[in-house]
């Protein structure tokens, strides 16, 4: 059992389109976390959330918490946000991570 | 600003050596963390430590061993590295609220 869902696991997007990954967790949690791992990379983190939406360039991640449900969008998406992106959460003292939904952007 | 730093990006080492991976964060954050990262496994939570000289098993612990003798410090200590120990081996930490979190670049190591 996965606290944390995450969908899709692939996707492939042409240069400009939008683009939504979504997370479902079912546990109750401190915070959200928005991750993004390039090939062969570490990890970055790309927002922090605990209620709301949050803004970054041309990233957009929002949060309900009462349907337990997290969105990222890319919107003009661009091939250098080719990557991993993993959804995690805090849980007390702990982190729970979805298995990361693979991105390529097609020029 | 980097808040995470593993001490090396790339480390290759053979059968049977004793390994040291060192992770440091400059945040004051109590808990830390090590995961292996494989291919189609995802994230795996090794040890983890909410205090110094604190340390618990997570759910890979064996083969591994750690070491936190100051807060700002967390090695992973692979005993006797085998290579099934090659891997991503990545570092976090948590702040106190635990809402604050950062992530190490990564090491990738190759037991050879």
């Amino acid at each position: 059992k996965n606290e944390v869902e995450q969908s899709p696991q692939n996707l492939t997007a042409q240069e400009g389109e939008f683009i939504t990954i979504n997370c479902s967790y079912s546990v109750g949690i401190s915070a959200l976390h928005w991750l993004q791992q390039h090939p062969g990379g570490g990890i970055v983190s790309l927002f922090m959330l605990s209620s709301g939406k949050k803004k970054h360039g041309r990233l957009i991640a929002t949060i309900n918490i009462q349907e337990k449900h997290s969105s990222l969008h890319i919107t003009a998406s661009h091939p250098r946000d080719s990557a991993v992106y993993i959804c995690a959460v805090t849980v007390g003292n702990q982190f729970y991570f979805g298995t990361g939904t693979s991105l390529t952007v097609i020029p | 600003d980097v808040k995470v730093t593993q001490s090396s990006r790339y480390l290759v080492k053979r059968t049977g050596e004793k390994v040291f991976l060192e992770c440091v964060q400059d945040m004051d954050h109590e808990n830390m963390f090590w995961y292996r990262q494989d291919p189609g496994l995802g994230l795996r939570l090794i040890y983890f430590s909410y205090d110094v000289k604190m340390k618990e098993k997570g759910d890979i612990p064996e083969g591994y061993s750690v070491s936190r003798e100051k807060k700002e410090r967390f090695s992973l200590i692979l005993e006797s590295a085998s290579t099934n120990q090659t891997s991503m081996y990545l570092c976090a930490s948590l702040g106190p609220v635990f809402a604050e979190a950062f992530f190490g670049q990564g090491t990738r190591l190759t037991v050879v």
